[in-house]
């Protein structure tokens, strides 16, 4: 079945750096993807919509100075948390579209900013 | 109110026991609806699949959508261990760009 592959799974920054955060669909071609966080124990907020060659669209609130995304290419999306922040430590998610209107998310990333 | 109300739980059940999964939503467009598992600390894997109303079975597992009374239901039968995890229901309509919405997810704990 599609895969799609994240990565890292989890990272450490100080606060004030910036991280990236891959995600890969394998074996799949990927238009769209789809950026999400979730704290502990809340549901998946979508960050932003990432078509492959074009601006990324930020759902509102979402700062896009702050949570830059590149979509260069069909099987790769980057999420670039810039000038990180405590408050910006989440688990961050990326997913493709793939069956039907199902959704094929990745492993997931664990940022700790201290 | 939210679009998509779900109890997070947790739920703890015996092994073996028929396990129910519920959603409520608001929104009258939402067409297709989708119920994913999540382990602690990865993503999402999507379990099941429905479109409008009606039942739909894979394995053990039952979804339900009764598009009048908006709400929606996972089945887990005879649940083992290994369904342990974070349930979300997640729905999306034919309009708005098919956005999906997710519950909070519920949390299942079966006992051995």
């Amino acid at each position: 079945g599609a895969v799609v592959s994240q990565h890292p799974s989890w990272v450490i920054c100080k606060s004030g750096t910036s991280v990236k955060i891959e995600c890969r669909s394998l074996d799949f071609q990927a238009t769209t993807m789809f950026w999400y966080r979730q704290f502990p124990k809340q549901s998946l907020m979508l960050m932003a919509t990432s078509n492959e060659g074009s601006k990324a669209t930020y759902e509102q609130g979402v700062e896009k100075d702050k949570f830059l995304i590149n979509h260069a290419s069909l099987t790769l999306s980057t999420l670039t948390v810039t000038s990180a922040h405590p408050e910006d430590s989440s688990f961050y998610i990326c997913s493709a579209q793939t069956v039907g209107y199902g959704y094929t998310f990745g492993s997931g990333t664990r940022l700790t900013v201290v | 109110q939210k679009e998509v109300e779900q109890d997070p739980g947790p739920l703890s059940v015996p092994e073996g026991a028929i396990v129910s999964l519920n959603c409520t939503y608001s929104n009258s467009a939402f067409q297709y609806f989708m119920w994913y598992r999540q382990y602690s600390r990865k993503g999402p894997e999507l379990l099941m699949y429905t479109y409008s109303s009606g039942n739909k079975e894979d394995g053990r597992f039952t979804a339900q959508v009764d598009k009048s009374s908006k709400y929606i239901s996972l089945f887990i039968r005879d649940s083992q261990p290994s369904d342990s995890a974070t349930y979300l229901c997640a729905m999306s309509a034919n309009t708005g760009g098919f956005k999906t919405i997710f519950g909070a997810g519920t949390r299942l704990f079966v006992k051995a």
